[in-house]
Order: structure tokens, then sequence, then C-alpha cells
């Protein structure tokens, strides 16, 4: 599966938008990209996913550069509840496989 | 929609014992269902992929007869930690995506987890 790079951390100001930036340079033609996040001792939660088009749902906004080299996932008004790990994974079309790397760990300051 | 449980949500046993963990979905149909392992502070890995009806794929490092997968309904997938150590101490996940997910791309939809300590 092709990786992807994400920031440790980063930190954003309650009822701001939020840009999570995700660079996966060796995506291939057919590799969908997913965010998903977790909350402290939860499972994860499906967040949003894309191939090509920006996406928009009511939890946040995918948009995916024309060279598909990198991706930013857009929460637009970030609440406490927004505190999580966010993770950018690639797959490839038909194959369910998810790989999680270390993701980013998001703080929202009251 | 698209909730996928677990059960149970904790659980403390003895090194020896073996426990069985319970992953649902509850309001569809899952062909696929993934099990994973968390330790603290570190990513989810994914230890094998459950397909209802035939036998589940283990992923590389994997016991395949530590790690007991049965899939027996579209509903249903149980993990089984056999002769638990306190090595397998950990949080343990499952996900399922819905059949209809298709060439859509897949969404999976996780369970709230399962603690295990083995004491």
């Amino acid at each position: 599966d092709a990786k992807t790079t994400q920031p440790n951390s980063m930190e954003s100001n309650e009822e701001e938008p939020v840009h999570l930036p995700c660079n996966h340079s060796t995506i291939s033609g057919t590799d969908y990209i997913h965010w998903y996040r977790q909350l402290p001792s939860q499972g994860p939660e499906y967040v949003i996913h894309g191939l090509t088009s920006n996406v928009n749902n009511r939890m946040a906004s995918l948009a995916i550069a024309e060279d598909r080299k990198s991706s930013t996932l857009i929460l637009h008004r970030a609440t406490l509840r927004d505190a999580a790990v966010y993770y950018c994974i690639l797959s490839a079309f038909g194959n369910e496989k998810l790989t999680f790397g270390t993701g980013t760990r998001l703080t929202i300051i009251p | 929609g698209a909730v996928v449980s677990q059960h149970p949500s904790w659980v403390i046993c003895k090194s020896g014992t073996s426990v069985k963990i319970e992953c649902r979905s509850l309001d569809f149909q899952a062909t696929t269902m993934f099990w994973y392992r968390q330790f603290p502070k570190q990513s989810l890995m994914l230890m094998a992929t459950s397909n209802e009806g035939s036998k589940a794929t283990y992923e590389q490092g994997v016991e395949k007869d530590k790690f007991l997968i049965n899939h027996a309904s579209l509903t249903l997938s149980t993990l089984t930690v056999t002769s638990a150590h306190p090595e397998d101490s950990s949080f343990y996940i499952c996900s399922a995506s819905p059949v209809t997910s298709g060439s859509q791309g897949y969404e999976q939809y996780f369970g709230p987890g399962t603690r295990l300590t083995v004491t």
C-alpha cells in the first residue's frame, strides 16, 4: 500500500477552521483517500473518503490536490469534541484493508 | 445507521485462560470484518481479515492458532484469544464494511473496542 505522511500533532482554537494535511506522493490512480479519527479509548470513526474530486459531508470536507499527491481534511468549525487522532489512509480499489499510520493528534484549545 | 458493537467492552482474565470477543454489525450486513489490536500510545495494527463462511486471513506475524476467528453470519464475527498471557493485554477493535460499499470505495465502521487485561 502507498504510504502517507502526516504531522504528528496540531493545535487549533475552538470554533475556528482546521486544515489537516496529508502527503501521499506515491499514490496510484486507483487508490482512494480515506480519513478516520479516533477519540481516546474508542474505536476509529469514519470521517470522509474520496478519489479525485473534492468531497463534502456533514462532518468535514476533503480537498484533493490536482496531482493527487496530497490532500487536506477540513473541519469547518472545530469543537472540543473534534480533539482526536486523525488518520489519512490510502486503499486500492477492491481492497478493503486499511493500514493505519501514526496519524495527527489534534488538540482543540478552548 | 452503520453501527458496530463489541462485547464485552472490557475483560480481565487469568493467564492461560481463553477469552472470546464478539463483533456485531447491528444494522447492516458485512461479508468482511477486520480485527485490529492497539497497544497504548500506538496505532492500530491489523491482525486478520474475517470473511463470512470461510477461513480468516491473518497478517504476517499473527498466530492463527492463538487468535481464533469465526465469522458465522453476515452480522457476527468472533475473536477468541486462546491461552492468554499478559503480553496479549491490549485494546482489540473490529470493523466491518457494508456489502453495498462496492465501487464507491469502502467505508469501514468500527466497534467501540474491547480492552483485554491478562493477569
